[in-house]
Order: C-alpha cells, then structure tokens, then sequence
C-alpha cells in the first residue's frame, strides 16, 4: 500500500541552527512526487518545496532544501538558519496514481518549535 | 498570486443540518480538492474534481457530497451533520501538470453540535 510517514511528531531548534523533518514513503510507483507543505497556527497551508522522482538533483528553495534518498524511499525537509516564524506543523505527501487520477497523500505532520 | 477562499473560517451547526462550505479560487485552475484534517491522521481526501460538473470519491467520501457548477467553485455538502464531522475542512486547487503544487484555502473549523 502507498503511505506516508512522518515519526517525528515534535521537534525542538534552537534559532539560526539547521534542522531536519523525517518523511518516508512507500510505492512501487516508479512514478511519483514529493511534496513539503507548512501549516501556522492560523492555519493556511503553505507550498514549500516539490522533488520528481525522476529528478536527479536533490530540490532546493532558499533556506529549504529536500534530502531525497530515492534507495532508503526517504524525503526529508531541512531548514537552515531556523527563524521563529519557522515554527509551524509541516507535512510531507506523496503525489500517487490511483484510480485513474494523481492525488496527494499526506503524512500525519511534524509540529516545529523554534526556540530564540 | 493563486487565491483559493472559502466562504467561511468558523462555522458552528446542529446535528442533523445539511451544511455547505463552498470554496472558491481565481486561477483557472482544473483541479479542485476537499479534505479535513484532523489531529495524528493528516489531510484526508473527501472529493475531488478535474473539471466542472464531475466528482469523484477520495478515501472519506461517506456522509458527503460534492457540487461543481463552475469552474472556479467546488461545493462541500454534509447531507446531514454529524458530530464526528466536527474537524477543519480544507480546499485546494491545482493545475493538471503532476508537478505542480495545491493551493490551499485557509480552512473552515467546523464544530457540529
């Protein structure tokens, strides 16, 4: 079954350092895509980054950049140089092919706090 | 920049009631999404739709409907509201084109008494 997987429920940073969000997925689609979605507390969900699974570098956009280790089936989300308006819920889904449509699956999200 | 808006960020029901969010966005887009979201489970998909007047069913379809009239308004109907359908709904929109991003709405929290 296509799933994704985020285990990190909650992460903790401290300002101006570096963090990682773990996402995993599971398909024998040789033809997906990855996306990173954050969430603020007011709610909206904001696009952050898109990786192709046939794209041979690993997707960048400004200070996010996306891990993509397509052997391990990983995609993870890092933040450099966190700021406080970093803290958000992020989520990770995975672009699938099912019932003769694309759709999105999402990941239950990990919950960012960003400490000054 | 791609605006999706739904018609309302709170809304309160009573058990029993037919409920309609109704979701909005001004980029031409063919693609159209109903989710809800609830907490440790993520976004859900309730409907879609790839063009106007067609629908179909995502994984949570059970207890709701969908109307698409016109190209830029996707319609979520609760036929008759139930408590556990008190969650945040969300809307989205896309482009056909695999690669490209949903826009979202900036949810309805809908509490059903």
């Amino acid at each position: 079954a296509q799933k994704i997987t985020q285990t990190q429920p909650g992460m903790f940073v401290q300002e101006k350092e570096a963090v990682t969000l773990d996402c995993t997925y599971d398909t024998s689609d040789p033809s997906y895509g990855l996306f990173w979605y954050k969430q603020p507390s007011s709610g909206e969900m904001i696009f952050l980054i898109y990786q192709g699974s046939y794209d041979q570098q690993n997707a960048t956009e400004g200070r996010y950049s996306l891990n993509f280790q397509k052997a391990r089936k990983s995609a993870n989300l890092v933040i450099s140089a966190s700021q406080l308006g970093d803290s958000a819920m992020y989520f990770c889904a995975m672009r699938m092919f099912s019932g003769g449509y694309n759709k999105l699956i999402f990941g239950a999200g990990t919950r960012l706090a960003v400490h000054p | 920049d791609v605006k999706v808006t739904q018609s309302s960020r709170y809304l309160v029901k009573r058990t029993g009631e037919k409920v309609f969010l109704e979701c909005v966005q001004d980029m031409d887009h063919e693609n159209m999404f109903w989710y809800r979201q609830d907490p440790g489970l993520g976004l859900r998909l309730i409907y879609f739709s790839y063009d106007v007047k067609m629908k179909e069913k995502g994984d949570i379809p059970e207890g709701y409907s969908v109307s698409r009239e016109k190209k830029e308004r996707f319609s979520l109907i609760l036929e008759s509201a139930s408590t556990n359908q008190t969650s945040m709904y969300l809307c989205a929109s896309s482009l056909l084109q695999t690669n490209q991003p949903q826009h979202f709405g900036d949810g309805t929290r809908l509490s059903i008494l």
